[in-house]
């Protein structure tokens, strides 16, 4: 079974430029996260879609960052313009209703420099 | 405020011994609590999940425990090994199975 897949991997972009990322989860996960991770520190949550609907994006700075996901599978994560500060990982990870541990399976990540 | 705590310093412990990692949490009523290992460079894998009405749970070399009273979870690693080496990452849910928050993780070094 093919895991999560990211892309791209690796990502420098000068500051006020724009960036995409894209994620393409495991086959029949319903549920999908994107998560910000600084260095030192644990994922934290954007957003979260359940099929096509963000049911939680409270954390999801929405001056600047909008995400998507058609017909309920693969997903991308936008910044427009990226900022110093936006210098993260960024983890894309989908998880199943039918797991009983609630587990959620991550890709590598996407590593953004802004400069 | 909620607030998850895990030792930011790194743990270092020699081959064969017991590691044990800490997660404590403040204001935050856990309807359960995951372990997950990650890595330099890729994402956090899962390990195991507690329910708050479980005290223990075992998975081969793997103990963790729940105490809702002190608020604290215990991730042990038995006959650690070099390879045990990692990142490892607590995670609180509640408010539906699927919310979950990350506390910053405990860096384990096994020494030969």
């Amino acid at each position: 079974e093919a895991g999560v897949v990211q892309s791209p991997r690796y990502k420098i972009i000068e500051k006020k430029q724009p960036v995409a990322f894209w994620c393409n989860p495991i086959s029949g996960h319903n549920t999908l996260y994107w998560y910000l991770q600084n260095l030192g520190q644990g994922p934290e949550l954007l957003i979260r879609y359940e099929n096509e609907e963000a049911v939680d994006d409270s954390q999801l700075p929405k001056d600047r960052f909008s995400a998507e996901r058609l017909k309920g599978v693969d997903s991308t994560l936008k910044i427009q313009p990226a900022e110093l500060g936006d210098s993260a990982v960024y983890l894309c990870a989908s998880s199943s209703r039918t797991s009983g541990d609630y587990e959620q399976y991550f890709g590598p990540g996407t590593r953004l420099t802004v400069t | 405020s909620q607030k998850i705590e895990q030792n930011s310093e790194a743990l270092n412990i020699q081959e064969g011994k017991t590691a044990t990692l800490t997660c404590n949490y403040t204001n935050y009523s856990p309807a359960y609590l995951q372990w997950y290992r990650q890595d330099p460079g890729r994402g956090p894998v899962f390990l195991l999940l507690i329910r708050e009405n479980e005290k223990e749970k075992r998975k081969e070399r793997l103990k963790v425990t729940f105490d809702t009273t002190l608020k604290q979870s215990l991730f042990h690693i038995t006959a650690s090994q070099p390879a045990d080496s990692a990142t490892y990452l607590c995670a609180l849910g509640s408010g539906g199975y699927q919310k979950v928050t990350f506390g910053i993780g405990t860096k384990l070094q096994v020494i030969p």
